[in-house]
Parts: C-alpha cells; sequence; structure tokens
C-alpha cells in the first residue's frame, strides 16, 4: 500500500508569501491529485499530474517521478487561499477506477 | 454539468434508522466512488464501482450497503449505524481511466444518535 506524506502539517503565512506545501509517496503511481478542502467542505480539484508541471492562475504544481516527490506552489498568496491542501495518489494497479490514497493534509491559514 | 450532487447535505439518524445517501453525476463518467471522513482526518476508500458493477469494497461493514442502479446514480443504504459512524461521507466519479482526473460532491454529513 503506498504511503502518502505531506509536510508541512500546519502552515500560517502573510498575505503576499510564497507558499510551498510537499508530498512525497512510497510506491509507484498513475497519477498524483493535489486537491483542496476548505472546513466543513466537500473537495475540490486542483490539479492531476502524471509528469512535469502545472499551473492555474496563481497555482503550480510539479512532480518528480524519479524522486517519488511533488510540490504545490502558490504564489501572491490571500486569506481565501486558506484550506486544507491534500495530495493523493492513484495506484498503478491497471484499469483506472482505483481509489486515491491520502496525505494527512496542509491545513494553511494566510493571515490579511 | 460537470458536478457530483450529493443529497442530502446533512442527515441525523437514529441507530434502528434505515436511511440512504445519494449521489447523481451526468459528465458521462463510468467509475463511482463513497469515501468516509472523519474530523481532522483524510478521506478512506469505502467502495469503488466501475460500469455500474461493484469493483472495489474495502472491508466495509455491512450495514454500510452500495447500490449502483445507473451509470449516472449511486446510492448508499444505511441500516443500524453506531455513532462513531458519524462522518463526512463523499461521493466522486472520474472517467476511470488513470489519465482522467475526479469531481468530489460537496458530502452528506452524518450524524448517527
Amino acid at each position: 500500500k503506498n504511503e502518502v506524506e505531506q509536510s508541512p502539517q500546519n502552515l500560517t503565512a502573510q498575505e503576499g508569501e510564497f507558499i510551498t506545501i510537499n508530498c512525497s509517496y512510497s510506491v509507484g503511481i498513475s497519477a498524483l491529485h493535489w486537491l483542496q478542502q476548505h472546513p466543513g467542505g466537500g473537495i475540490v480539484s486542483l490539479f492531476m499530474l502524471s509528469s512535469g508541471k502545472k499551473k492555474h492562475g496563481r497555482l503550480i504544481a510539479t512532480i518528480n517521478i524519479q524522486e517519488k516527490h511533488s510540490s504545490l506552489h502558490i504564489t501572491a498568496s490571500h486569506p481565501r487561499d486558506s484550506a486544507v491542501y491534500i495530495c493523493a495518489v492513484r495506484g498503478r494497479s491497471g484499469g483506472g477506477a482505483d481509489g486515491l490514497t491520502f496525505g494527512k493534509g496542509t491545513h494553511l491559514i494566510i493571515q490579511p | 454539468d460537470t458536478e457530483v450532487t450529493q443529497t442530502p447535505k446533512h442527515l441525523v439518524m437514529g441507530m434502528t434508522n434505515k436511511k440512504s445517501l445519494k449521489c447523481e453525476q451526468h459528465m458521462g463518467h463510468r467509475a463511482m466512488y463513497w469515501y468516509k471522513q472523519k474530523a481532522k482526518k483524510p478521506p478512506e476508500l469505502m467502495f469503488v464501482y466501475s460500469y455500474e458493477k461493484l469493483s472495489i469494497n474495502e472491508s466495509v461493514p455491512s450495514r454500510f450497503s452500495p447500490e449502483c442502479p445507473n451509470s449516472s446514480l449511486l446510492n448508499l443504504h444505511l441500516h443500524a449505524l453506531q455513532p462513531e459512524d458519524s462522518a463526512l461521507y463523499l461521493c466522486a466519479s472520474s472517467q476511470g481511466q488513470a489519465d482522467y482526473g475526479y469531481t468530489f460532491g460537496s458530502g452528506t454529513r452524518l450524524t448517527v444518535v
């Protein structure tokens, strides 16, 4: 079973700071997801990565398959970015209809 | 329509009640999932349906009974639950191929009293 580790677990930063959240996993994967969850709420999919880098607005996600590591960056952070960010991986068992294995999440607070 | 819709949003039920959670998507996704999330914990996979057939059951107690009546609808039938089953129940869907992402519903907050 894949072990997914995220760091840091908690992060408080000032508005405008550059944020980095890291994720590492133990077994080869077919895809890695970055997800966002607001308190008491559902989950929003931010990125799905199988290689390289993706950018959407102020969010950037990268993955290094060889090192089994991914990072999520937030540029010019804003209080509305405050949420739990979760890394989740999808196995290589084939078929595609596989559940995700989740990290424990990073609780991000951006202070004005 | 690019959403996964879950109803109800909140549910309080007694330990002797029978209730059902509903999940619906109209994106043509062929895989649908139930996850359980306890407070301050990551979601845990419960069931996977692929092409309307149950493909994964993560050793979930029989008091949780999934049903997939058609490719757009996924139900979770609840019976004789325990207070420790109180959690956020999340539904998700995907194309069922590794190259495609997931779409999550907003969840049903279940409280068992």
